[in-house]
């Protein structure tokens, strides 16, 4: 899989949209984007993921650049909820391998 | 609806004890299933995922063994814990037919080896 680089850090206020960057400038053209996140002492959760277009859920929004070297996960209002770490991985669209998981971004919700 | 289960939540083994951590999938057939590490203060780290029972793939060398002996449960193993095994370890599956889509996890099982 394609390495990603990720903020360690964010802070975002309650309410306002977070905006959470990856850079993934070596990303094949086979390659999806998936954003996962971890909530303290909690499995991951999946949010969102997507190849080309971008794509938008109950839980958050997903812009990817033309080149593809870049993507940005959108939680259009925060909550105290959405601390946790966020992980942007990217991996091939076949293949029944597993998840290779960077630091991703701590992101911290303030009141 | 698909749901995972693992268990237990939280454990506590001696040194050299053995170990075995469940993890069944209810709800879907023929999934991939996988087993992750995440030790203190590190990331998730891939251990083993199984494309079918019996198929068995290990990500990194290690004291540790899994087995797939029904379509839906995955077992975590070893016969002789060290130290180093502690961490939260975590089960996950995704759907199957040898396409990566979305990876949902359980919600772990915190081992402390003492």
């Amino acid at each position: 899989d394609a390495k990603t680089t990720q903020p360690p850090s964010m802070d975002c206020a309650e309410g306002r949209a977070a905006n959470l960057p990856c850079n993934h400038s070596t990303i094949s053209g086979n390659e999806y984007v998936y954003w996962y996140r971890q909530i303290h002492s909690q499995g991951p959760q999946y949010i969102i993921h997507g190849l080309k277009n971008n794509e938008t859920n109950e839980m958050a929004s997903l812009i990817i650049t033309e080149d593809r070297k870049s993507s940005t996960l959108i939680l259009p209002h925060a909550t105290l909820r959405d601390t946790a770490v966020y992980y942007c991985i990217v991996r091939a669209a076949r293949g029944a391998d597993g998840l290779t998981f960077g630091k991703g971004t701590h992101l911290i919700i303030q009141p | 609806s698909q749901t995972i289960h693992q268990w237990p939540a939280t454990l506590v083994q001696p040194v050299g004890s053995p170990l075995s951590l469940e993890c069944t999938v209810e709800g879907t057939s023929n999934p991939n299933l996988y087993w992750y590490r995440q030790a203190a203060g590190r990331g998730l780290q891939l251990l083993f995922y199984s494309v079918g029972i019996g198929q068995i793939s290990s990500e990194v060398p290690q004291n540790l063994s899994a087995s797939r002996p029904q379509d839906r449960q995955f077992i975590l193993s070893s016969k002789k814990l060290l130290l180093s095994d502690s961490g939260f370890y975590l089960c996950a599956w995704s759907r199957g037919v040898k396409m990566n889509t979305e990876a949902f996890f359980g919600q772990g099982t915190r081992l402390t080896v003492v």
